[in-house]
């Protein structure tokens, strides 16, 4: 069970605007920035937004961030066939000394 | 460019150690956190732990008890060690750097077995 919580998967068609939340608590997202990854079959995660919603260098501007309160969201607008991937939110938590937290991942599937 | 890459057996029996290391290249190892996470297959990231350049550390709290990790500048590595494993510590183990508030540069994955 993980901490910060996301949907299992999601789904759009090329060219559309997809969103991908994530959930979490005060000790967390409430309290620190949240970071989300990219991860393409078979490979390593790959970051995607930092800080909230800052693109680190490389990264297209389809893709955004946002939080609010003790939750996030990842948005993907024109999407495409190679944005077919494992997504996940990520934060650091206060609570016993800190940690990072992960969420489950969501899936997207380009239909 | 940083460069992480992780190196260590990819078979290790019921109850004893894992031991990993991360070698970072392309760049000074100093003045970072280096975490390890770890991803059972067709599973979710998990957090291990991480290690300032100076030997402070943070561990996942459900892991804790079980972790140790150190760091050696003068060779760029970082190391792991996972002490009374079991099936369900099998995974691939990442090694990342760790900067100012966000994990930015992953190694390509080691994949640890724990089987007899």
């Amino acid at each position: 069970q993980s901490v910060l919580t996301q949907p299992p998967s999601a789904s759009g068609t090329p060219g559309q605007r997809v969103t991908i939340s994530c959930s979490g608590s005060s000790s967390n997202i409430g309290s620190n920035t949240v970071n989300w990854y990219q991860q393409l079959p078979g490979t390593a995660p790959k970051l995607l937004i930092y800080s909230n919603n800052q693109r680190p260098s490389g990264v297209p501007d389809r893709f955004s961030g946002s939080k609010s309160g003790t939750s996030a969201s990842l948005a993907i607008s024109g999407l495409q066939s190679e944005d077919e991937a494992d997504y996940y939110c990520a934060a650091w938590d206060d609570s016993l000394n800190g940690h990072w937290v992960f969420g489950g991942g969501t899936k997207l599937t380009v239909l | 460019q940083v460069q992480l890459q992780e190196s260590g057996p990819g078979l290790v029996k019921p109850s004893e150690t894992l031991s990993l290391t991360c070698t970072v290249s392309g760049g000074s190892i100093s003045s970072y956190y280096w975490s390890w996470i770890r991803q059972p297959a067709g599973k979710g990231l998990e957090w291990i732990g991480r290690i300032y350049t100076s030997g402070s550390t943070n561990y996942n709290p459900s892991l804790k008890s079980r972790v140790t990790m150190s760091v050696d500048t003068s060779k760029n590595q970082f190391s792991l060690k996972l002490s009374s494993v079991t099936a369900a510590d099998t995974a691939v183990y990442y090694c990342a750097r760790d900067r100012y508030g966000y994990t930015d540069i992953w190694g390509q994955g080691t994949m640890v077995t724990v089987s007899s």
